[in-house]
C-alpha cells in the first residue's frame, strides 16, 4: 500500500535553533512529493513542491530516493512556523494525492 | 474570490442516515478531490471529479459517492451512516493538469451519534 510516514506527532523546538520534520514514503517509482501546513485557524496550504526545488519562508526539502525520505529543513526556526506539516506526495501529476498523518511544530519563544 | 467554499459547517446525524456535503471550488479550477480527516490524522483521499466523472477513488466502501455539476461544483454522499463516519471532510479544488496544487476548503465537521 501507499505510505506515507511522519515519525513525530509533535516536534518542538527553540525560536533560532534549526529544525527537521521527518517524511518517508513506500513507493517505489518517482513520485511528486510536497509539503503542505496548517497554521492555526487557517486552512491547508500547499508550502513547497520537490521539484521545483525553491526555498519557501526559509523552509527547504530534499529527495532521496535511496531512503525514501523527503524531510523538511529549515536552519532557524521562528515563532509564526508553528503549525501543522503533512508530507504528501502523488506517483503521477494525475494521481490521488497521499497525505501522512502529520507532525506538529511547536516553536518556543 | 471567496476561494473553496464548502457547506455546511457542521453536522450532526445519526447511526444509519444519509448525509450531502456541498463543496464549491475555487474560481478557475475543474477538479475537486474530497478527503475524510479523522482526529489526529492526516486527511485520506476520498475520491476526485473532473469533468462531471469520478477519476480516482481511495479505499473507501461505495456508501461513499458523489457528484460534480456542470459549473464544477460537488457533492458527497454518505449513506447508512456509522460511528466510524465522524471525521473532518475536506474538499479541494485544483485544475486537473496541475493536481498537486489542491487549494483546500475549511471542511465539514460531521459527527454521527
Amino acid at each position: 500500500a501507499q505510505r506515507v510516514t511522519q515519525p513525530e506527532k509533535l516536534l518542538s523546538v527553540f525560536k533560532g535553533a534549526p529544525v527537521e520534520l521527518k517524511c518517508n514514503y513506500s513507493y517505489s517509482g518517482s513520485p511528486e512529493l510536497f509539503w503542505y501546513v496548517q497554521y492555526s485557524r487557517q486552512r491547508l496550504q500547499l508550502l513547497l513542491r520537490h521539484i521545483s526545488r525553491e526555498s519557501i519562508k526559509g523552509f527547504t526539502a530534499d529527495l532521496n530516493k535511496g531512503e525514501t525520505s523527503f524531510h523538511l529543513k529549515k536552519p532557524f526556526a521562528q515563532e509564526e512556523d508553528s503549525a501543522m506539516y503533512y508530507c504528501a506526495y502523488m506517483k503521477t501529476s494525475y494521481d490521488k494525492v497521499i497525505f501522512g498523518p502529520g507532525t506538529s511544530l511547536s516553536v518556543i519563544p | 474570490d471567496a476561494g473553496v467554499t464548502q457547506s455546511p459547517t457542521h453536522l450532526i446525524k445519526t447511526r444509519g442516515q444519509q448525509v450531502t456535503l456541498r463543496c464549491s471550488p475555487k474560481s478557475g479550477h475543474d477538479t475537486v478531490s474530497w478527503y475524510q480527516q479523522a482526529l489526529g490524522q492526516g486527511p485520506q483521499f476520498i475520491f476526485q471529479y473532473y469533468e462531471e466523472e469520478e477519476r480516482q477513488r481511495g479505499n473507501f466502501p461505495d456508501r461513499f459517492s458523489g457528484h460534480q455539476f456542470p459549473n464544477y461544483s460537488s457533492e458527497l454522499n454518505v449513506n447508512a451512516l456509522l460511528l466510524g463516519d465522524s471525521a473532518l471532510y475536506l474538499c479541494a479544488s485544483s485544475l486537473y493538469r496541475v493536481g498537486y496544487e489542491q487549494y483546500f476548503g475549511p471542511g465539514t465537521r460531521l459527527t454521527v451519534t
